[in-house]
């Protein structure tokens, strides 16, 4: 079964510092992953995406990684702002077959940032 | 330019009731998903519409309906309300065969009582 494992389900952290997110997935075959931002009571914002050939992604403090072979991927947030208290959610697209229900949604990392 | 538009914000329904969720897609976009998120959960999918008609389906009950508009937009219906449909429903715009450039919507939260 596809399956996107996301951990921890909630962190809390204090501003300024770093933090890293991790992502599992059994998706197969593997197209590309994606990582949301979702504010509360929003929808989901991407931050970035690799297919299986990239090994990692930025985006201004946010640094995504992918290892393909273990079907692991991370994100990383630096320096972090308060701004940054929202769910991250990692998103995994399967290929072959229908493109919408081979997109598999992890159930998000809770960050909460602290003053 | 506008992107994805949800109405309402915010609904309270009893249970057995009948709702309808509107969306109206990015400018430019001819394709719209609509997903399912429980508090603390990922979104789920629930189908998706493009040239007014259902393309794919998610696993959900046939309580869960839809339709498409020449214009793009779309309805999400669901009728005899369970409390379990209490969540946000999301509605996600792209360009059919660009993959899954989504953009999503802010959203409705939909409370069942």
């Amino acid at each position: 079964k596809n399956q996107v494992e996301q951990s921890p389900q909630s962190l809390i952290i204090l501003e300024g510092k770093n933090c890293t997110l991790q992502c599992n997935y059994t998706v197969s075959p593997f197209s590309n992953l994606r990582w949301y931002k979702q504010d509360t009571g929003r929808g989901p914002v991407s931050l970035t995406i690799m297919t299986f050939s990239e090994n990692t992604k930025s985006n201004g403090r946010y640094t995504a990684t992918l290892d393909a072979d273990t079907k692991q991927s991370s994100l990383h947030i630096t320096a972090s702002q308060l701004s940054d208290s929202a769910s991250y959610i990692c998103v995994v697209r399967g290929t072959g077959g229908s493109s919408a229900s081979k997109i598999i949604f992890g159930s998000g990392t809770r960050l909460s940032i602290r003053p | 330019d506008a992107g994805v538009t949800q109405s309402p914000t915010h609904l309270i329904k009893t249970r057995g009731q009948q709702v309808t969720l509107r969306c109206s897609p990015k400018s430019g976009h001819d394709t719209v998903s609509w997903y399912q998120q429980a508090l603390g959960q990922g979104p789920q999918f629930i189908f998706q519409y493009y040239e007014e008609e259902e393309r794919q389906r998610g696993n959900f009950p046939d309580r869960f309906s839809g339709h498409q508009y020449p214009n793009y937009s779309s309805e999400l219906n669901v009728n005899a309300l369970l409390l379990g449909d209490s969540a946000l429903y999301l509605c996600a715009s792209s360009i059919l065969g660009t993959g899954d450039g989504y953009t999503f919507g802010s959203g409705t939260r939909l409370t069942v009582v």
